[in-house]
């Protein structure tokens, strides 16, 4: 299944930094996500994509910025990172981020470790 | 606040049936999901429930009681590739997805 792809697949950053993680999704959704799931805790809804415009910041710190230039396509920019970022972020995406059988198709993620 | 509960670990046979139970409490209720984790890929989709009730698919199973903010999946005649975290998430009235910590199933052979 390669409907939602990620890059890089693993990650190894320092705390002065920048690198940026990209997402692509081929199923012509118009919704896009970023999440973050750490070890034994939920996913943590990080920012929703809605037709390219911004509908959800779940406050997030400013080290974590995103730009989505369209519908397929979404970055994660990573700045002067903590080590409690380190973690697994996984990007899904959804027809358009609505609606009540919408369902989330995931890419595999980028395994993150903040030195 | 809202919540999802679920196991963190069960442990089953090959071949047996294993029960994962998922409590919910969320503002608003517009339906219930559940993925399958394998470590290291992506949570793809399993099911959705949004009535009360049962919804078979092949092996797997998932069950839902509004009433009871409570959700099941059952799978069947186990498999050692069923080894795996699923996760159970509920939407909200927002139409927001609340995640629990997701079960890791252990198929022992």
């Amino acid at each position: 299944e390669t409907g939602v792809t990620q890059t890089p697949r693993h990650l190894v950053m320092g705390m002065t930094n920048k690198k940026s993680l990209k997402c692509e999704q081929h199923l012509g959704h118009n919704a896009m996500y970023w999440y973050k799931q750490s070890a034994k805790k939920p996913l943590e809804l990080m920012f929703v994509y809605n037709f390219k415009e911004q509908t959800e910041n779940n406050s997030v710190p400013s080290r974590f910025s995103p730009e989505c230039p369209n519908s397929s396509h979404l970055f994660l920019h990573l700045h002067t990172l903590q080590p409690e970022d380190s973690a697994l972020y996984l990007c899904a995406s959804s027809q358009d981020g609505g609606g009540n059988q919408e369902t989330q198709y995931f890419g595999p993620g980028t395994r993150l470790l903040v030195l | 606040g809202q919540n999802i509960d679920q196991p963190t670990e069960m442990t089953a046979t090959e071949g047996a049936i294993v029960q994962i139970n998922c409590t919910y409490q969320t503002s608003g209720f517009n339906g219930l999901f559940w993925y399958q984790q394998h470590a290291g890929e992506a949570p793809t989709f399993l099911s959705y429930n949004v009535l009360d009730g049962l919804e078979e698919k092949g092996r797997f199973s998932s069950f839902l009681s509004r009433s009871k903010g409570y959700s099941y999946l059952l799978l069947k005649e186990l498999q050692m590739k069923d080894s795996a975290s699923y996760l159970c998430a509920a939407r909200d009235s927002n139409y927001q997805l609340i995640w629990g910590a997701g079960t890791k199933l252990i198929i022992k052979p």
